[in-house]
């Protein structure tokens, strides 16, 4: 199992529809999460961290469920500048980069 | 404006040579790091930098080499060692080291292609 997974996509969705990603991880001592958004051939840019309250930015919702160990986000009304890949992050918590893992992310395409 | 960049854009090399792709920051932040993406990937650590003059490294660091003798300045160097080097190759920063993990700020990228 990879340590971090998200469904690949792509996710072709109308303009204006409603649409949400899980992100699964394996590693139940992960202590942070995060939702980056990368633009093709762009470098990636932060979306959202994920708290465990949850928290919502405008349009975006991001959720964290410990005991199932996934994190979700959700765009509502979503806008054809929503289309690019979007990565979940999940960070280890100990002092060592390598427990930083990106997931391969999930792609979403928005039709006029 | 404060941010990292990286050069060049686009680089393309001869299999066998070495090549140094750059990575500079104005961020003032003391972590380093450099990724390594393939398509339909995630990013993969290649080797990371918590201090000037250490760096450790990560899940892929064979036929790769770094250097951090300024803070600013963290070049991974693409040895001829590199079985597959085609790839894009990011470089970001974070102001504290891995454990305290804040928003990781990223370089544009710089895209190699190996001939």
């Amino acid at each position: 199992r990879k340590e971090v997974e998200q469904d690949p996509g792509p996710f072709n969705v109308p303009e204006g529809a409603t649409v949400a990603f899980n992100c699964t991880y394996s590693n139940s001592a992960s202590q942070s999460f995060f939702w980056y958004r990368q633009d093709c051939r762009k470098e990636p840019k932060l979306l959202m961290s994920v708290y465990s309250s949850g928290n919502e930015d405008g349009r975006f919702t991001a959720q964290l469920n410990r005991a199932s160990q996934y994190i979700s986000l959700l765009i509502r009304d979503s806008k054809l500048s929503d289309s690019a890949t979007y990565l979940c992050v999940v960070n280890g918590g100990y002092s060592s980069a390598s427990k930083i893992i990106f997931g391969s992310g999930t792609r979403l395409s928005i039709r006029p | 404006d404060g941010g990292i960049t990286q050069s060049p854009k686009y680089l393309f090399r001869k299999e066998g040579q070495n090549v140094t792709l750059s990575c500079e920051q104005n961020l003032n932040h003391d972590a380093m790091y450099w990724y390594r993406q393939d398509p339909g990937q995630g990013l993969r650590l290649i080797y990371y930098s918590q201090i000037v003059n250490d760096f450790q490294k990560g899940d892929i660091a064979e036929g790769y080499s770094v250097s951090r003798e300024k803070k600013e300045s963290f070049p991974l160097t693409v040895t001829s060692a590199q079985k597959n080097p085609t790839a894009f190759y990011l470089c970001a920063s974070t102001p504290a080291g891995p454990g305290d993990y804040n928003e990781q700020f990223f370089g544009p990228g710089t895209r190699l292609t190996v001939l």
